[in-house]
Order: structure tokens, then sequence, then C-alpha cells
């Protein structure tokens, strides 16, 4: 039992270029999200999906691009990285039809943009 | 509005003490208010939840208390100890289109002294 899986754990990347972080989860949650964590700042919605093939913004969406082409992976990719992009993502997922059912985080990507 | 404001940014305690932190909520749509605890390098796992036609939940050493009139909840941690030590979030979330919609605290560093 997995749960949601997040992969690397640690990049350092360049100003200018591209990756992408991994999500996978094994529960067979519809809904799955991206967050970042800034001291201070606490969890910001980056992006989200509710079901394979739907996707939608959050309270950060800018410099970052998703898609959920199956229920269990949700990959987030950065499109130029810059320094502002330095932070810790999670990746979350739950049920999105169940009131009362909390979220499952990753354990993280620690991301630094030099 | 959407936002939950959590309090103390920080909190240092001794072993034995009762750490208290609160969250206060707008938005009286939210119907599910969960806490999350994190520990360094580690993704937010789900602690304890309260739904608001309750006052109060216990989880062994871990309540909620929750004021619907005030739109004030907080969590108490009873006889804390050294490996409480960790950073919580609050949360509060509502049903809506199809999914949960979750806003977070921005969260409380804890530290329990022997």
């Amino acid at each position: 039992n997995a749960g949601v899986t997040q992969t690397p754990k640690f990049q350092v990347l360049k100003t200018g270029q591209s990756m992408t972080l991994q999500c996978a989860q094994d529960m067979n949650h519809e809904y799955m999200s991206w967050y970042r964590q800034d001291p201070g700042m606490g969890l910001r919605l980056i992006h989200y999906s509710v079901g394979a093939g739907i996707t939608d913004q959050g309270e950060v969406p800018n410099g970052y691009n998703v898609s959920r082409s199956t229920t269990e992976d949700f990959p987030l990719r950065l499109l130029s990285a810059a320094p502002s992009q330095t932070s810790v993502y999670f990746c979350a997922s739950s049920y999105s039809n169940v009131i009362g059912y909390g979220y499952t985080f990753g354990s993280g990507t620690r991301l630094t943009v030099v | 509005q959407q936002q939950v404001k959590q309090s103390p940014q920080s909190l240092i305690v001794q072993k034995g003490g009762i750490p208290i932190i609160n969250c206060a909520y707008e938005n009286t749509a939210f119907d599910y208010f969960p806490w999350y605890q994190q520990f360094p390098g580690k993704g937010p796992a789900l602690l304890i939840a309260i739904r608001p036609d309750v006052s109060e939940k216990k989880e062994g050493r871990f309540t909620i208390s929750f004021n619907k009139s005030a739109k004030q909840f907080s969590l108490h941690i009873m006889d804390s100890q050294p490996g409480d030590s960790a950073t919580y979030f609050c949360a509060a979330s509502y049903y809506s289109g199809g999914y949960q919609k979750v806003t977070f605290g921005t969260g409380t560093k804890l530290q329990v002294i022997p």
C-alpha cells in the first residue's frame, strides 16, 4: 500500500530549465492536487484534477502545467524554471465525492532553482 | 472569503504542557475541519477532523474544540511529548461542484522540550 508517491525527492535546476515532477497514487482517488509549501505561506494550491482528463487552476498556477491521462498519475511540469519556484512541492489525493474525507499527501519534492 | 487564519505561527511548550493552536474562518459554507501534522521532511498527514454539528472531538491526546457561532476551532494536545514536535496545519473545506474545496491555514510550528 504505497499511497501517494512523488519523485524525485530533491532536484536542483538552473533558471530556464524545464522538468516534470511525478506523482502517482494507488488508492483509486478521483481527486489529485499539487501544492507548494513556502515558509510562512502554508500550502498553496497550484493545480488540481477531479478525474482523468479534467484539470483546473488553483491559487498559484503561473509557470506550471498539468495533465491527467490516468486516474493514478498527475505530473506537474515546470515550463521554464525561475528562482521564485524554489519550494517544496506536495502532491495530494482524495476521494472527490466523499464528504469528510481528508487528503493523503506524498512525501514531497524539494526543488531549488539557481 | 476563503481564508483560514491560524495562530500562533510558532509555539514552544514543556513536556506535559497543553499547547493550543487556534484557527478562524469566514466562509460559513465550510463543513469539514481537519488538522494535519507534518514532521520535517515529510508530507502532512491527517491527524483529526471535526464536522460543525459537534463542539468537541477527542482522539487520544488530541482534541478539537469547535465554536460555530464564533467561526473558530482549535487543537489541544494533552500531555504533550517531544515526539509531538511538528508543524500543524488547520484546514476547512466544503463540497461544491463535485469535489471538496479546501483552504489551509499557514501552519504552527510546535516544539515540545523535555
